[in-house]
């Protein structure tokens, strides 16, 4: 079975570029999640998912953050203008359920610096 | 929110040796998760385990939720042990994980 897949793997931009991360999570799960991850730090949850309804964006900058998941399935999240201080690894990860108790699995992240 | 304080927040050891990793969390869960991140940066799932006892090869874990922590052992360590070691939990439905800071574990050969 195929593991959650991100791509870009790296980006380099220079800061008020956009930027766009993409995500395709563990076929048949239900809940998809972005996280972002600091440099020494855990992740921290961005957005969650419950097929196509972000139930939990309370952490999403959204003056400048945004994302969709079509269709209940891949996730695209979108930074636009990029900042300085948005270098980080962007994680995403996907679990079957939405009950809560499920384990998540991650994707090897993008790692996203800005100039 | 829900604190998770990870200790001890670096660790360094030889091959062969066993070490304890301790999660602490501030309230009740219904969810906690050990991950490991390897140097390249993968998260990988090691236990669901919100209470009991679980075992996987050389690694073990325990959560003690009325005592609100957990601890993660490692036995025979080999290098590819290295990397940092996060316990994450969430306090109600909805499975928003709260990570701590992680442990950093080198094993030398």
């Amino acid at each position: 079975e195929a593991g959650v897949v991100q791509s870009p793997r790296y980006k380099i931009i220079e800061k008020k570029q956009p930027v766009a991360f993409w995500c395709n999570p563990i076929s048949g799960h239900n809940t998809l999640y972005w996280y972002l991850q600091n440099l020494g730090q855990g992740p921290e949850l961005l957005i969650r998912y419950e097929n196509e309804e972000a139930v939990d964006d309370s952490q999403l900058p959204k003056d400048r953050f945004s994302a969709e998941r079509l269709k209940g399935v891949d996730s695209t999240l979108k930074i636009q203008p990029a900042e300085l201080g948005d270098s980080a690894v962007y994680l995403c990860a996907s679990s079957l359920g939405t009950s809560g108790t499920d384990t998540q699995y991650f994707g090897p992240g993008t790692r996203l610096t800005v100039l | 929110g829900i604190q998770v304080e990870q200790s001890p927040p670096d660790l360094i050891l030889q091959e062969g040796a066993n070490s304890t990793l301790r999660c602490n969390f501030s309230d009740s869960v219904n969810n906690l998760q050990w991950f490991h991140q390897n140097p390249w940066g993968q998260l990988i799932n090691l236990f669901y385990i919100p209470s009991g006892t679980k075992q996987n090869g050389r690694l073990s874990a325990t959560t003690v939720a009325t005592e609100r922590y957990s601890l993660l052992y490692i036995s025979s360590s080999q290098t590819t042990d290295s990397g940092v070691y996060f316990c994450a939990v969430s306090k109600a439905a909805g499975n928003k994980l709260t990570f701590g800071g992680g442990t950093r574990v080198l094993v030398k050969p």
